[in-house]
């Protein structure tokens, strides 16, 4: 079955600079990469998405590439402020199937 | 519109106990979870409905876990005979008919096994 792996667990950047947060999937029939935003005790949202027909997709800071010949997917955030402070998850879905496997979570710390 | 609704938001039960959670799903959505978030965990599927039906439970740790969707709307989590190891937070989410992707998610229930 899927297995996505995430990285780093933790990661703090000064306000301003860039973040970048990394998934590995194993199932190559995946198509579909969601990434969810969760703040504490709160509800995961979702932040952006991305299917394997197209490699890059961007929402103004937030933006996210798949490799899918390296089974990689990345999110970037530009221009860090406070409130991206959260955990960050990614997921994918397979072909087929609509079983979303998620990763182990980024703890994103913004330093003001 | 109303978004994903879960309840009890907390529970709190002994060890052997039995317990039930509930998810209201976005009025429409023919799609809904069940995912078992564990502190610092990412949640991890434990079972999808596509209408009254599941469409996949592989993810159910055992026969302890049950669940069901009788109308294809509200859906109930079962757990019998409860474990320390079951405490986690409960999470529920719906996504729309018509094969979209998106999943909305609730706020989740929080078990707690004593």
């Amino acid at each position: 079955g899927e297995n996505v792996e995430q990285h780093p667990s933790t990661l703090s950047v000064q306000e301003g600079d860039s973040a970048v947060i990394k998934c590995t999937y194993s199932d190559s029939a995946s198509n579909y990469f969601p990434w969810y935003k969760q703040e504490l005790g709160k509800r995961p949202q979702l932040i952006i998405d991305i299917r394997s027909n197209v490699g890059e997709k961007k929402d103004q800071r937030i933006a996210v590439t798949l490799n899918k010949t390296a089974k990689h997917f990345s999110l970037h955030i530009t221009e860090t402020q406070p409130e991206d402070s959260a955990v960050y998850f990614c997921a994918a879905r397979a072909s087929g199937t609509y079983k979303y496997i998620f990763g182990t979570g980024t703890r994103l710390k913004v330093l003001a | 519109g109303a978004g994903v609704s879960q309840t009890p938001s907390n529970k709190v039960t002994e060890k052997g106990k039995y317990v039930e959670l509930r998810c209201d799903p976005i009025s429409g959505h023919t799609a809904l979870y069940w995912y078992r978030q564990s502190l610092g965990q990412g949640p991890e599927f434990l079972i999808y409905f596509q209408g009254t039906g599941a469409a996949d439970d592989s993810g159910l740790p055992n026969d302890r876990f049950f669940a069901v969707r009788p109308e294809g709307s509200v859906s109930t989590l079962k757990i019998q005979r409860t474990e320390r190891g079951d405490s986690a937070v409960y999470l529920c989410a719906s996504r729309p008919a018509g094969g979209g992707d998106t999943q909305y998610f609730g706020p989740g229930t929080r078990l707690t096994v004593l």
